[in-house]
């Protein structure tokens, strides 16, 4: 069955840090497609990055980056010198190859980043 | 601005008494669904829809109804609120192909005493 976890409940950093959030995935697809977003304080849920199984190169955007690897089933999460800002709850999720958009998250990894 | 709108924003209401979420969408998308989000179980689908008429449901169906009459709206209705639905609400909407992320609403926090 599909399914996403996200072992770390909880990582508190100080500001400069970097800091990683993990994400393993199980699915039984050979095609399907991984999502990080972000939910600030405020509540909603912002898209970071979406991957598809074929593409394992890993992806920098500025400070983020992300690490996929297929063999691990894991798409991990980096954040480079860490910032108050990106305090949030972090959700990674699995799209799988059917004929719906379903997400399935994960239970998310609360970050806290303290000056 | 592409955006999915969702109301009302937070929401108190006692058990038993109906209630509706909108949930609106200016991008033309096709596939519309709803989550739940507690703590602990992050987001949970509670039902989608592939197009106008088209509803199925998804992981945690029981107690909500959903309707697509046209393309841009896709409400969630509560028959009888129950304390178990308090929790936060979130309507989505993709194109429907996996290509793109899905644009989730602002949220609705529900609330039921």
């Amino acid at each position: 069955a599909q399914k996403v976890t996200q072992a770390q409940t909880e990582i508190s950093v100080v500001e400069k840090e970097d800091v990683t959030l993990d994400c393993v995935y199980e699915t039984r697809d050979t095609t399907y497609y991984l999502f990080w977003y972000k939910q600030p304080p405020s509540g909603e849920l912002v898209f970071l990055i979406r991957r598809n199984s074929f593409d394992e190169q890993n992806e920098i955007s500025g400070r983020y980056s992300w690490n996929f690897q297929k063999s691990t089933s894991s798409f991990n999460f980096t954040i480079t010198a860490s910032q108050v800002v990106d305090s949030a709850v972090y959700f990674c999720a699995l799209s799988e190859d059917d004929n719906t958009d379903k997400l399935i998250f994960g239970t998310g990894t609360r970050l806290q980043v303290f000056p | 601005e592409a955006q999915v709108t969702q109301n009302p924003r937070y929401l108190i209401t006692v058990t038993g008494k109906k209630l509706t979420v909108t949930c609106s969408q200016n991008m033309n998308h096709e596939y519309m669904s709803w989550y739940r989000q507690d703590p602990g179980l992050g987001l949970r689908q509670i039902y989608y829809s592939m197009n106008v008429e088209v509803t199925d449901k998804g992981d945690v169906p029981e107690g909500y109804k959903v309707s697509r009459k046209e393309k841009r709206n896709f409400p969630l209705i509560l028959e009888s609120p129950s304390p178990n639905q308090t929790s936060l609400y979130f309507c989505a909407s993709s194109q429907g192909n996996r290509n793109t992320e899905a644009f989730f609403g602002q949220g609705t926090r529900l609330t039921v005493v």
